[in-house]
């Protein structure tokens, strides 16, 4: 059974980097896709970006320029980084698991339990 | 950017009644298009992929359709706890997801 768990500190100042690290158990990260999707207090669900097994990753278009989604194979783990936050990015941070059902079909059929982010000084 | 637009923003029904959501799409997503249902403090659970087959665990009174641009999550008899928040999401391209706003599913 494939678990997935968000970690990183819970509070990050405006201006600087946002780091998370998504653990991946049960399951080799190699052979999937994987996802980030942030959800904002009281708002509904923002995917922020994806990852392929071959290391290359695809971003929401509206964070592209602060955004960096890596994998680490060796830990079986992958990795968010957001660059210049405000408040505005004060979020419960989700990774995601993504299953290709084949035909361009895709949809996020594992999920961690979210991980609080604010944004504050 | 695909848009997705859910209707209606609240759905007010009792138990036992049919609920109908809507997602429409800005352009085609073929039948790309999955849905998720979220719980007060839970992550979102996938219930529907490929806009009409059910993910495993899905009760068959969950049922999806369409294609194209427009498409529909049915509820055939709503049980207490189907009262939360459903998503569609579509995932195209390489792929690019976005996700609909959200359909509020309360109890009269």
């Amino acid at each position: 059974q494939v678990q997935l768990q968000e970690s990183g500190p819970g509070l990050v100042e405006p201006s600087e980097t946002l780091s998370l690290t998504c653990t991946v158990s049960g399951a080799s990260i190699k052979p999937y896709y994987w996802s980030w999707i942030r959800q904002p207090p009281g708002k509904g669900l923002e995917w922020i970006g994806n990852l392929y097994n071959s290391g290359s990753s695809n971003y929401n278009p509206s964070l592209k320029s602060r955004l960096t989604i890596s994998v680490d194979l060796s830990k079986n783990q992958f990795s968010l980084k957001l660059t210049s936050v405000t408040a505005a990015d004060t979020a419960l941070y989700y990774c995601a698991k993504v299953a290709a059902y084949g035909s361009e079909t895709y949809a996020m059929d594992v999920w961690g339990q979210g991980t609080t982010v604010t944004v504050s000084s | 950017e695909i848009v997705l637009t859910q209707s209606p923003g609240t759905l007010s029904l009792s138990p036992g009644e049919r609920a109908t959501l809507s997602c429409r799409a800005s352009q085609s997503v073929t039948r790309s298009l999955a849905w998720y249902q979220q719980k007060p403090g839970q992550a979102p659970r996938l219930l529907v992929y490929g806009a009409s087959s059910r993910a495993t665990g899905t009760p068959d009174r969950f049922s999806g359709s369409g294609s194209g641009t427009d498409f529909t999550l049915t509820i055939s008899r709503l049980e207490p706890e189907d009262f939360a928040v459903y998503y569609c999401q579509q995932c195209s391209g390489s792929p690019r997801c976005t996700f609909g706003q959200g359909t509020k599913l309360e109890i009269k």
